[in-house]
């Protein structure tokens, strides 16, 4: 079957740096997606990886590992309106996305 | 319009009753999705279609029916609701499903069965 993992809940500081982790078992890849999605709202693209390594986007990162079935989300200098859920998703052989269950982000001052 | 607007909002529906959730976007996109988020899972694709006049089923596609008669509308109906039924739903569109910013989302309808 397919599977995405990530965390259920994490903790960080204002002003600090936090890294969401994203294990992924899918039938096929073509690419793998984070998506925000703030209490009560829609989601929201974030990043998108389909080779390996680091794409950077001014305090948002987002790092692939095909062979490992691994992405992470970096935020840097985290700021209170960082507070959200973080949805990984991978786009599998037949171009549909498989989500994760998503990882609440509490940021505390 | 700009984007994606889904109707209603909210809605409380008695089980047993028919109910149809609207979707329309203005971006011409090709592919349009729906799917039901419920806590502590993730988002699960009910219905999808690639473009005007064709569908197909997703993960989770029982219980529920879509069509799409032109690009813009992809409205999503419950034929009889039921409790299990009770989640948000979002529709999505994509410009074609390998685009690399993924997908636009509208603001989901929050649908109680009781």
């Amino acid at each position: 079957g397919q599977n995405i993992d990530q965390p259920t809940e994490m903790t960080a500081t204002e002003g600090a740096i936090v890294q969401i982790n994203c294990t992924y078992q899918t039938s096929g890849f073509n690419g793998l997606f984070w998506y925000q999605q703030h209490a009560g709202e829609a989601p929201t693209f974030l990043s998108y990886n389909v080779l390996d390594g680091l794409e950077e986007k001014g305090r948002f990162s987002s790092f692939l590992s095909r062979s490992k079935g691994y992405s992470y989300l970096l935020l840097k200098e985290l700021q209170m309106k960082d507070s959200a859920s973080y949805l990984c998703a991978v786009r599998d052989s037949n171009y549909q996305l498989i989500w994760g269950a998503g990882t609440k982000l509490i940021i505390k001052p | 319009i700009a984007g994606i607007t889904q109707a209603p909002t909210s809605q409380i529906l008695a089980a047993g009753r028919r109910m149809t959730l609207r979707c329309t976007q203005d971006m011409r996109h090709n592919a349009m999705y729906w799917y039901r988020q419920d806590l502590g899972l993730g988002l699960r694709l009910i219905h999808y279609s690639n473009t005007a006049g064709t569908t197909g089923k997703g993960e989770v596609p029982d219980g529920y029916s879509v069509s799409r008669a032109n690009t813009d509308d992809f409205p999503l109906t419950l034929a009889s609701a039921v409790p299990s039924q009770t989640s948000v739903y979002f529709c999505a569109s994509s410009d074609s499903p390998d685009r690399v910013d993924g997908y636009t989302f509208g603001s989901g309808t929050r649908l109680t069965v009781v």
